[in-house]
């Protein structure tokens, strides 16, 4: 079936480098995508999305970049910071409505002093 | 201050018992969910609302029910016939707006079993 999935499980990285989350999705269909941060024992915050009808946003220190031809996405986070560690999940949703979202399982982000 | 509450932060279930969870926005958004997320994974959806009185099953729906009466309230029922109810219940809502649907989540509830 359909699904959402991401390359790496786990992410180091030390403090002030830039970061990068990758994400891969399997629907052709799916024009609309979030990322979300989820700190332990929190719900998900909403970080960025983007629209298919484009292929980069910004938003303050993240950049979110979409690939449709091989279906990728990532989310780079510049100047990492302690406060960034934390799940990073993708979500995508075929139709534009948020009612049929897909997540991925998500990426742990740690930040090295 | 606008956004979405859950409570209890913590719940005891006990073996054939029933709990509710609650979930309150004052966003006024139209759409409410239910998902379900196990240690490790992502998030499943359990129930979803578009509009009161109306609410449709996700792809984990049994074992659990929900009613929405009202706009800003989407309670969960985990009954006895969900045997694995050890999760984090996490709530969210959306609205339609410049033809995006955000969905913007609760702190979440975590279920135990005793």
């Amino acid at each position: 079936g359909e699904s959402v999935g991401l390359h790496l499980p786990t992410l180091s990285v030390q403090e002030g480098d830039n970061s990068i989350i990758n994400c891969a999705y399997s629907n052709s269909a799916s024009d609309y995508f979030i990322w979300y941060k989820q700190e332990s024992g929190k719900g998900p915050q909403f970080i960025i999305d983007i629209r298919s009808n484009m292929d980069k946003r910004q938003g303050q220190r993240v950049t979110v970049l979409l690939n449709k031809t091989v279906k990728h996405l990532s989310l780079q986070i510049a100047a990492t910071q302690p406060g960034d560690s934390a799940v990073y999940f993708c979500a995508e949703t075929p139709s534009g409505s948020a009612r049929q979202l897909t997540f991925g399982s998500g990426t742990q982000l740690t930040v090295l002093p | 201050d606008g956004g979405i509450t859950q409570s209890p932060k913590y719940l005891f279930r006990k073996e054939g018992q029933n709990v509710t969870l609650s979930c309150e926005q004052n966003l006024n958004h139209d759409a409410m969910y239910w998902y379900r997320q196990d240690p490790g994974q992502g998030l499943r959806l359990i129930y979803y609302s578009q509009i009161v009185n109306d609410f449709q099953k996700g792809d984990i729906a049994e074992g659990y029910s929900v009613s929405r009466e009202k706009k800003e309230s989407f309670p969960l029922t985990v009954t006895s016939a969900q045997k694995n109810p050890t999760a984090f219940y996490l709530c969210a809502s959306s609205h339609l707006a410049g033809g995006k649907e955000t969905q913007y989540f609760g702190p979440g509830t975590r279920l135990l079993v005793l």
